[in-house]
C-alpha cells in the first residue's frame, strides 16, 4: 500500500498570512487530487493534478504538482476565515492495474484561519 | 448539495445493535464507495461498488456489511460493533470508466457520525 503523507497535520494563522501545506509519497502518482472539508460536511473537490510541474490557481489558491508527480502543494495567499478547514490530498498510483481506480486518502492538514 | 444524501446524519448504537446507513446519488454515476473517517487518520475506503463489481478493503472487519441493490443506493449494515467503529461514515459516488483515466471526481455526502456504546 502506497503511503501519503501530509504536513504539517494543524496549522493556525491570522487573517491575512500565507500558508503552504505539502502533500507527499514514495511512489510516483499517476493523478492527485485536493479536498476540502469544512465541519459537518464531506470532503468538496478543489482541484486535479496530472502532469508533472503543473500549476493550477484557483482564485487565492495555487496547487502544484512536483515535476517527479511524487508531491504537491498548496499555497493560500491572502487566508480568509472561510479558509478554514480540513485540507486532503488523495492520490491515484496506477493507471493499468487500477484503471478504474480508487483514490487514497492523506490524513489531511487541518487550518485554522483567525479574524 | 452534492447529489449524495446519506441518513442518518447521526446514530448512536449499543454493541449488540443491529442498524444501518443509507445513501443515494442523485448524480447517475456509476460507482458508490463507503470510506470511514477518524480523527487524525486518513479516510480509510471501505467498499466500492464500481461497474457492478464490488471490491472489498480486506482489512475491514465482517460486522460491516454493505449492500448495493441498484447504482444509486448504498447501505452499510453494522452489527455487534465495538466503540473504536464510532466514526465518521462517507458515502461518495463517481462516474467510472473501466480502462480509461479521467481523474474523476468523487462526490461525498455529508457523512453518517456513528458512536458505538
Amino acid at each position: 500500500t502506497q503511503l501519503l503523507e501530509q504536513s504539517p497535520q494543524f496549522l493556525s494563522i491570522q487573517e491575512g498570512e500565507n500558508l503552504t501545506v505539502y502533500c507527499n509519497s514514495s511512489s510516483v502518482f499517476s493523478s492527485l487530487q485536493w479536498y476540502r472539508q469544512e465541519p459537518g460536511e464531506g470532503p468538496v473537490l478543489l482541484v486535479t493534478v496530472v502532469t508533472g510541474g503543473e500549476v493550477k490557481k484557483l482564485k487565492r489558491l495555487t496547487f502544484q504538482f512536483g515535476d517527479a508527480r511524487k508531491d504537491s502543494s498548496l499555497h493560500i495567499t491572502a487566508a480568509q476565515p472561510g479558509d478554514t478547514g480540513l485540507y486532503l490530498c488523495a492520490g491515484r498510483w496506477s493507471l493499468i492495474t487500477d484503471s478504474w481506480g480508487k483514490f487514497q486518502f492523506g490524513a489531511g492538514t487541518q487550518v485554522v484561519v483567525t479574524p | 448539495e452534492t447529489g449524495v444524501t446519506q441518513t442518518p446524519r447521526h446514530l448512536v448504537m449499543g454493541m449488540t445493535n443491529k442498524k444501518s446507513l443509507k445513501c443515494e446519488q442523485h448524480l447517475g454515476h456509476n460507482a458508490m464507495y463507503w470510506y470511514k473517517q477518524s480523527a487524525k487518520k486518513p479516510l480509510e475506503l471501505m467498499f466500492v461498488y464500481s461497474l457492478e463489481e464490488r471490491v472489498e478493503n480486506n482489512s475491514v472487519p465482517s460486522r460491516f456489511s454493505p449492500e448495493c441493490p441498484n447504482s444509486s443506493h448504498l447501505f452499510l449494515h453494522l452489527h455487534t460493533l465495538q466503540p473504536e467503529d464510532s466514526a465518521l461514515y462517507l458515502c461518495a459516488s463517481s462516474q467510472e470508466d473501466r480502462g480509461l483515466w479521467s481523474g474523476n471526481t468523487i462526490y461525498f455526502g455529508e457523512g453518517s457520525w456513528l458512536t458505538v456504546v
